[in-house]
């Protein structure tokens, strides 16, 4: 899996918009940017994915750079419940006899200040 | 709807014994199912995968063993614990025809003593 450069830890104003970072500038053209993230105690939770074009859902919203080198995941109004670290993952759509693994880094610790 | 439990939840064991962590996935037929790890302050490793019963590929050498018995069913094992097994260890699984999502149990926190 390429590799992805994430702040180590960010703060944000509850209500607001938070906007977390990632660089992946070895994608390749196959490669889809994941976001997973991680409440404290608890497992990993899917929020969004996308390939080139721009991607929101009921979560958030993912802003892909036209050279596909970096990304952004967009919290719209970021809540308390939203404090947990953001991991932001490169990998193909599919793999070799649908194993899905995901390469997990130390990804963006988010706090919500109330 | 799918669900995926895991148990025990918290596990205090002394070097040397044997674990057995076992994961199993509700609502759902031939998934694909990964074990990972993940040390205090550190990110998830990926341990082991099976995309199918018997079937066990492992990512890293360790102390540390996995099996599916049935379809839907995941145990992690060892015979003899290290200190540096501590961790919180995580059952994921995904269906076979999606690339996408990957589910996550709530997680077992080993300390081993």
């Amino acid at each position: 899996d390429a590799k992805t450069t994430q702040p180590t830890s960010m703060d944000c104003a509850e209500g607001r918009a938070a906007n977390l970072p990632c660089n992946h500038s070895t994608i390749s053209g196959n490669e889809y940017v994941y976001w997973y993230r991680q409440i404290h105690s608890q497992g990993p939770q899917y929020i969004i994915h996308g390939l080139k074009n721009n991607e929101t859902n009921e979560m958030a919203s993912l802003i892909i750079t036209e050279d596909r080198k970096s990304s952004t995941l967009i919290l719209p109004h970021a809540t308390l419940r939203d404090t947990a670290v953001y991991y932001c993952i490169v990998r193909p759509s599919r793999l070799n006899f649908g194993n899905e693994k995901l390469t997990f880094g130390t990804g963006t610790r988010l706090t919500i200040i109330p | 709807s799918q669900t995926i439990h895991q148990w025990p939840a918290t596990l205090v064991q002394p070097v040397g014994s044997p674990l057995s962590l076992e994961c199993t996935v509700e609502g759902t037929s031939n998934p694909n199912l990964y074990w990972y790890r993940q040390a205090a302050g550190r990110g998830l490793q990926l341990l082991f995968y099976s995309v199918g019963i018997g079937q066990i590929s492992s990512e890293v050498p360790q102390n540390l063993s996995a099996s599916r018995p049935q379809d839907r069913q995941f145990i992690l094992s060892s015979k003899k614990l290290l200190l540096s097994d501590s961790g919180f260890y995580l059952c994921a699984w995904n269906p076979r025809d999606s690339s996408y999502e990957q589910y996550f149990g709530p997680g077992t926190r080993l300390t081993v003593t």
